[in-house]
């Protein structure tokens, strides 16, 4: 089964702090996504990466950057966290069998 | 401009009572419908691809089906296990997913 594993559950940053989300997948797949998801506003993609050094915005990519030095690791990166992005993000691969969701992190900003 | 629609967007159920949640949506150049569960505080977990009108896939007590225009999931006699959050999506041009808002589906014994 593939893998699509989050660093981090729970996260509790102060406003103004750089974050960085880790996502890490053990299937050598090449597409990985990054979303948050919100009550009542769904799943939106933020940043995505289709081959290393890679990256491509979504739909809502302001605030927000992505790096992907290696094929396994895609990292989200709040340069100066807000409120606004207290959500839950989620990390995607996908594979040849479709797309794998990491299990989040819920982040909250202070 | 794509985009996707689920109703309800709650649906309480008892033990044993089938229904079906709808996803509509407009895309050109639809590449595959997917249903995914989702479970409280976790990822979205895949159900299902669909990928051209009249395809069906079953699993369970889950029955997913595909028009041009929409998605139905099917829950006969459901179990409260199958309380969950459903999400659709849609995948056009590229290798992105168009998700749904998504309906909360609870299941009362």
């Amino acid at each position: 089964d593939v893998k699509v594993t989050q660093s981090s559950r729970y996260l509790v940053k102060r406003t103004g702090e750089k974050v960085f989300l880790e996502c890490v997948q053990d299937m050598d797949h090449e597409n990985m996504f990054w979303y948050r998801q919100d009550p009542g506003l769904g799943l939106r993609l933020i940043y995505f990466s289709y081959d290393v050094k890679m990256k491509e915005k979504g739909d809502i990519p302001e605030g927000y950057s992505v790096s992907r030095e290696k094929k396994e690791r895609f990292s989200l990166i709040l340069e100066s966290a807000s409120t606004n992005q207290t959500s839950m993000y989620l990390c995607a691969t996908l594979g040849h069998y479709g797309y794998t969701f990491g299990s989040g992190t819920r982040l909250t900003v202070v | 401009e794509d985009q996707v629609t689920q109703s309800p967007e709650a649906l309480r159920l008892q033990e044993g009572e089938s229904s079906s949640l709808n996803c509509s949506y407009t895309v050109s150049g639809l590449r595959g419908l997917f249903w995914y569960r989702q479970d409280p505080g976790k990822g979205p977990e895949f159900l299902f691809t669909l990928y051209s009108a009249g395809e069906e896939k079953e699993k369970e007590r889950l029955k997913a089906t595909l028009t041009k225009k929409e998605s139905f999931l099917h829950i006969t006699a459901p179990k409260p296990e199958d309380s969950a959050t459903y999400l659709c999506a849609f995948q056009a041009a590229g290798n992105k997913l168009t998700f749904g808002g998504g309906t909360r589906v609870l299941v009362k014994p």
